[in-house]
């Protein structure tokens, strides 16, 4: 099983700055297939990047993902109100999916 | 518009069952593989199980294995997760999740995810 690991486990930041969330792998993640979720209170997780960078339909460019192998990294350019939240990401590469402990995201 | 929406949660005793369904609606049911994946109160996202477009293929987590069981009637648009011999450590919302298309690798990335139902384990 992949494990991943997610840090910080808390990023306090100030809407209008950059936030940069790391996702490390405990062994390679084949193919890049890496994803990422904002989940708010009471709120499903909802996809914001699959295969390590591409945009989930609707998710604005201040989304970014980038990485690959056992490293990986979203970027929120400039927060917004509404990007307070916690984020996971997921592995979909081994036999079995699995998903980090997640960061989260809130306001300074 | 992609719909999930997840039914039958509620509190059960330890060594209870409980089946949970969801109704998917808005895409073709039959495409594609569903998910099971779970989040006890204040904790992360954990996958249980999934099945196949055509049900011919199951997996499970370990945690899971031999006391949950999924499957998917197409007709209806409808998955399933029978639970039994319940846990005070399965308390957690259930979410219901697409995941890829039959011809795509078993796992993928949930593009589409229920609201969640609420399975509390307790006496």
């Amino acid at each position: 099983e992949i494990v991943l690991t997610q840090s910080p486990g808390t990023l306090s930041l100030s809407p209008g700055e950059r936030a940069t969330l790391s996702c490390r792998a405990s062994q390679s993640v084949s193919s890049s297939f890496l994803a990422w979720y904002q989940q708010k209170p009471g709120q499903a997780p909802r996809l914001l990047i699959y295969g390590a960078s591409s945009r989930a339909t609707g998710i604005p460019d201040r989304f970014s993902g980038s990485g690959s192998g056992t490293d990986f990294t979203l970027t929120i350019s400039r927060l917004e109100p509404e990007d307070f939240a916690v984020y996971y990401c997921q592995q979909y590469g081994s036999s079995l999916s699995t998903f980090g402990p997640g960061t989260k995201v809130d306001i300074k | 518009e992609v719909q999930l929406v997840e039914s039958g949660g509620g509190l059960v005793q330890p060594g209870g069952s409980l089946r949970l369904s969801c109704a998917a609606s808005g895409f073709t049911f039959s495409d594609y593989w569903m998910h099971w994946v779970r989040q006890a109160p204040g904790k992360g996202l954990v996958w249980v199980s999934r099945i196949k477009s055509d049900g011919s293929s199951i997996t499970y987590a370990d945690s899971v294995k031999g006391r949950f069981t999924i499957s998917r009637d197409n007709a209806k648009n409808t998955v399933y997760v029978q639970m039994s011999s319940l846990r005070v450590e399965d308390t957690a919302v259930y979410y219901c999740a697409r995941g890829g298309r039959w011809e795509l690798r078993p796992n993928w990335y949930f593009d589409f995810w229920g609201r969640g139902t609420l399975v509390t384990v307790s006496s």
